[in-house]
């Protein structure tokens, strides 16, 4: 069954440094998501992407972030300046597939998540 | 007030039993509702997702959402060992951010 794929599955950074985490969503998909969980927290909505562009994000969302659609396959999330607080579980997800798994925007398949740790 | 609330548990069953668990929100304007099953250190996994109020049911797996009370539940029959996660409960408008409680902690005791 196809999956949401994320590596790394764990980054290891030091304060002020820019990451970039990559997902592969499922192929058909046509939203993509990112999410973070801080540990101990709930899972917290930063920003969702359709047609090449930012469709919804929230207020943890801010200047420091952003997201790409590089290719036809990869989706990506780049921290630009880290900070400690930054330090969580992020999760891609994407639904909205033309058959199968995740038809409707708001069936949702997330992806394992990457560890970020920011010293 | 939170948007969507979920008592964390944990709770504690024997194999077998039926498992409860709820969710209330307070935004009026969710019309769709999911479950989520999240085990320790991974993503979460998509286990039901429904459309208003109405009863839905996948296997051992029954989700019940009553929009008048604000009210969603997960029911879990024939609950077993492999069952024992932490079950999210998630909203949304009908737009792309989806808002989640914190989670209950089950654990099934063999």
């Amino acid at each position: 069954e196809p999956e949401v794929t994320q590596t790394p599955s764990h980054q290891v950074t030091q304060m002020g440094q820019e990451v970039i985490l990559r997902c592969v969503p499922i192929s058909n998909h046509l939203y993509f998501y990112w999410y973070r969980q801080i540990l101990g927290q709930k899972v917290e909505f930063l920003v969702s992407f359709y047609n090449n562009e930012i469709s919804e994000k929230s207020e943890i969302f801010d200047d420091q972030f952003s997201v790409e659609r590089p290719d036809g396959s990869n989706f990506t999330l780049k921290i630009r300046s880290t900070k400690l607080e930054d330090s969580a579980m992020y999760f891609c997800a994407s639904s909205g597939g033309t058959s199968g798994r995740g038809r409707t925007v708001n069936e949702q398949f997330f992806g394992p998540g990457t560890r970020l740790t920011v010293l | 007030q939170k948007e969507v609330e979920q008592d964390p548990g944990p709770l504690s069953v024997p194999e077998g039993a039926i498992v409860s668990l709820n969710c209330t929100y307070s935004n009026s304007a969710f019309q769709y509702f999911m479950w989520y099953r999240q085990y320790s250190r991974k993503g979460p996994e998509l286990l039901m997702y429904t459309y208003s109020s109405g009863n839905k049911e996948d296997g051992r797996f029954t989700a019940q959402v009553d929009k008048s009370s604000k009210y969603i539940s997960l029911f879990i029959r024939d609950s077993q060992p492999s069952d024992s996660a932490t079950y999210l409960c998630a909203s949304n408008t009908g737009g792309f951010k989806t808002i989640f409680g914190a989670g209950t902690r089950l654990f099934v005791k063999a």
